[in-house]
């Protein structure tokens, strides 16, 4: 199995909602990563977990909250989201440990609108 | 600091014409090189990447690229390029020891019949 999977494919949410994004590997990858991506746009990292610790946060609101429950899932909570996150989130993950020398797997993405 | 620079944001081109695509770099310490695909509504693939060693490296779908440190760019080659190749194309770099993957703009490869 080399896919990384993400739930659901597309989203559209309220500004007083409360959502979760998933994200699932079985590679045995140890480093996973969210990413976001305008519509023409390149992707952005978000958070990278690296043996299930934050090891990057870019910054991100607080309103956008990551998880990892364990090494094979990955979760983005959103809560109070605005219409300008609406975008393409992406999951990806790779075997892990310093230094990205090796490829990112990349989810289909998970297309985010918020009304 | 790295920056990633694709100079251009679109190229349309024949099918069975080559094509190149371009990408410099920025970076204060070493990096590693990278260049992605993404077809519509899809995620990202890798195409080839650069770590060390030979300049010239050769990647999926018939894909080269070659790395240049004096002019520091890594140009992405084809030399007959297919409607199926049609999709957006990323260039990234990673400074090394660093899980942080900083992605060009990307160039839009149009390749019409």
């Amino acid at each position: 199995d080399t896919e990384v999977t993400q739930t659901p494919k597309h989203l559209v949410m309220g500004m007083t909602n409360k959502k979760s994004l998933k994200c699932e590997q079985h590679m045995g990858h140890r480093a996973m990563y969210w990413y976001k991506q305008k519509a023409k746009k390149p992707p952005e990292l978000m958070f990278v977990y690296s043996y299930e610790k934050l090891s990057i946060n870019e910054s991100v609101p607080s309103r956008f909250s990551p998880e990892c429950p364990n090494s094979s899932l990955l979760n983005l909570h959103l809560h109070a989201l605005q219409p300008e996150d609406s975008a393409l989130y992406l999951c990806a993950s790779s075997q892990g440990g310093t230094g990205l020398n090796e490829k990112l797997f990349f989810g289909s993405g998970t297309q985010l609108s918020v009304l | 600091a790295q920056s990633v620079t694709q100079l251009d944001s679109q190229v349309p081109v024949f099918e069975e014409a080559p094509v190149e695509l371009r990408c410099n770099y920025s970076s204060s310490v070493s990096v590693y090189l990278f260049w992605y695909v993404q077809y519509p509504n899809q995620g990202l693939q890798l195409l080839l990447k650069y770590l060390s060693g030979s300049t010239l490296v050769k990647g999926i779908n018939g894909f080269e690229a070659e790395f240049n440190k004096s002019q520091t760019s890594f140009h992405l080659r084809k030399p007959s390029v297919h409607i199926s190749d049609t999709a957006e194309y990323f260039c990234a770099v990673t400074p090394r020891g660093y899980n942080k993957l900083i992605f060009g703009a990307g160039t839009r490869l149009a390749v019409h019949p």
